[in-house]
């Protein structure tokens, strides 16, 4: 399995706080993608990087923001978490272009 | 970018082989297929993908027509953890960033029972 983790991996919060969710990879992959998995919904990208210091928004952007300040590691926040954010989060990485994918075993959040 | 259809839900026999279809019409020359599952409450997990020829890794099989409309998952001997979702994916997204971002439609239910 591709190495990686993903902290914490479950999270109960309150309306309002701020959350961080941590990604990390030992495979010195490139690119790196959060997603949101609901029923109904499938899984949705979030934001992506393409590299260090380098990201960009995916479909469901909006309330969440994200950093990767080293090749291992991507960070996704939620500003002032909502109840709507309450899901279950996915990392992935993956080599190349990107083709092939590779997820992390998931966040389960829970917005109060 | 080519849009894939499969069956919402399928159900398989222990030990039998379980034959996933997968259409994909619209697929271009240079688009490859992919096929993901995803076991309840994991992360979506790579199983195979391919062209035009087929191909076979130690989780599965892959079979594409040669007009490459439609492909076949196969496992050959399924057990009970290959319950799962299964994902074909024909690289559709966008690609941005150097990077291709595979769009995950509704997949498969693949029940297997004993």
């Amino acid at each position: 399995d591709a190495g990686i983790t993903q902290s914490p991996r479950h999270k109960v919060t309150e309306t309002g706080t701020p959350v961080t969710l941590r990604c990390h990879q030992t495979e010195n992959h490139r690119y790196m993608y959060w997603y949101r998995q609901d029923p109904g919904h499938g899984l949705r990208l979030i934001h992506y990087s393409y590299g260090v210091k380098d990201t960009d928004k995916g479909e469901v952007s909006d309330g969440y923001s994200v950093s990767r300040s080293k090749t291992e590691d991507f960070l996704l926040t939620l500003e002032s978490a909502t109840s709507s954010q309450t899901s279950v989060y996915f990392c992935a990485i993956a080599s190349g272009y990107g083709e092939t994918q590779y997820f992390g075993p998931g966040t389960r959040l829970l917005v109060l | 970018d080519a849009k894939t259809t499969q069956p919402t839900s399928m159900d398989c026999a222990e030990g039998r082989a379980a034959n996933l279809p997968c259409n994909h019409s619209t697929i271009s020359g240079n688009e490859y297929v992919y096929w993901y599952r995803q076991i309840h409450s994991q992360g979506p997990q790579y199983i195979i993908h391919g062209l035009k020829n087929n191909e076979t890794n130690e989780m599965a099989s892959l079979i594409i027509t040669e007009d490459r409309k439609s492909s076949t998952l196969i496992l050959p001997h399924a057990t009970l953890r290959d319950t799962a979702v299964y994902y074909c994916i024909v690289r559709v997204g966008f690609k941005a960033g150097g990077s291709y971002i595979p769009t995950f439609g509704r997949g498969t239910s693949l029940i297997v029972h004993p």
